[in-house]
């Protein structure tokens, strides 16, 4: 089945600095990589998400860029700003389309002020 | 937006009892609705695929007749932990994909057993 691995597990940056989040995946058929952000006691919520047929997606600050050949895809936060800390993960979803995601191990991001 | 409520948000129970967790979509119907489990600084791990009007399909590991999943309407989802120990105290977190949206997921519901 589908292995998702997430690096850096902690990412501590100041406040204007840009903040980068790697993941890979293991199955070459997943075509959908969510990013959630997840406050504490909270739910996970959607930043940002690239199907494989785009190798980059922006929203605002945010952006996030997929290689399929190397079955990698990263989360690029610019101009971080305190509110962004939080635990980030990642997720690759299979290509039977029913909504099951495989989650990384998740990034806490401290943005210092 | 598409909205996915749990109920109840918390929840502290005594060992060997039972508690029940909802997974209401409540603008949009779900066939399909999924289960997963968060212990504290890891991250979500599915534990069963809820499928309206059918069993379950739980992942590997997870005890089916521990945890008691039921998906008798469009809208509902039920997660029982049956003879809850203290190992079971975790956030449980519910998620279901209206039509061709992204997945959405519920606010969690943590339990505590003591």
């Amino acid at each position: 089945g589908e292995n998702v691995e997430q690096h850096p597990s902690t990412l501590s940056v100041q406040e204007g600095d840009s903040a980068v989040i790697k993941c890979t995946y293991s199955d070459s058929a997943s075509n959908y990589f969510p990013w959630y952000k997840q406050e504490l006691g909270k739910g996970p919520q959607l930043i940002i998400d690239i199907r494989s047929n785009v190798g980059e997606k922006k929203d605002q600050r945010i952006a996030v860029t997929l290689n399929k050949t190397a079955k990698h895809f990263s989360l690029h936060i610019t101009e971080t700003q305190p509110e962004d800390s939080a635990v980030y993960f990642c997720a690759a979803s299979p290509p039977s389309n029913t909504g099951k995601l495989i989650f990384g191990q998740g990034t806490t991001l401290q943005v210092k002020p | 937006g598409a909205v996915v409520s749990q109920h109840p948000s918390w929840v502290i129970c005594k060992s060997g009892t039972s508690v029940k967790i909802e997974c209401r979509s409540l603008d949009f119907q779900a066939t399909t609705m999924f289960w997963y489990r968060q212990f504290p600084k890891q991250s979500l791990m599915l534990m069963a695929t809820s499928n309206e009007g059918s069993k379950a399909t739980y992942e590997q590991g997870v005890e089916k007749d521990k945890f008691l999943i039921n998906h008798a309407s469009l809208t509902l989802s039920t997660l029982t932990v049956t003879s809850a120990h203290p190992e079971d105290s975790s956030f449980y977190i519910c998620s279901a994909k209206p039509g061709a949206n992204v997945l959405t997921f519920g606010a969690g519901s943590r339990l505590t057993v003591l």
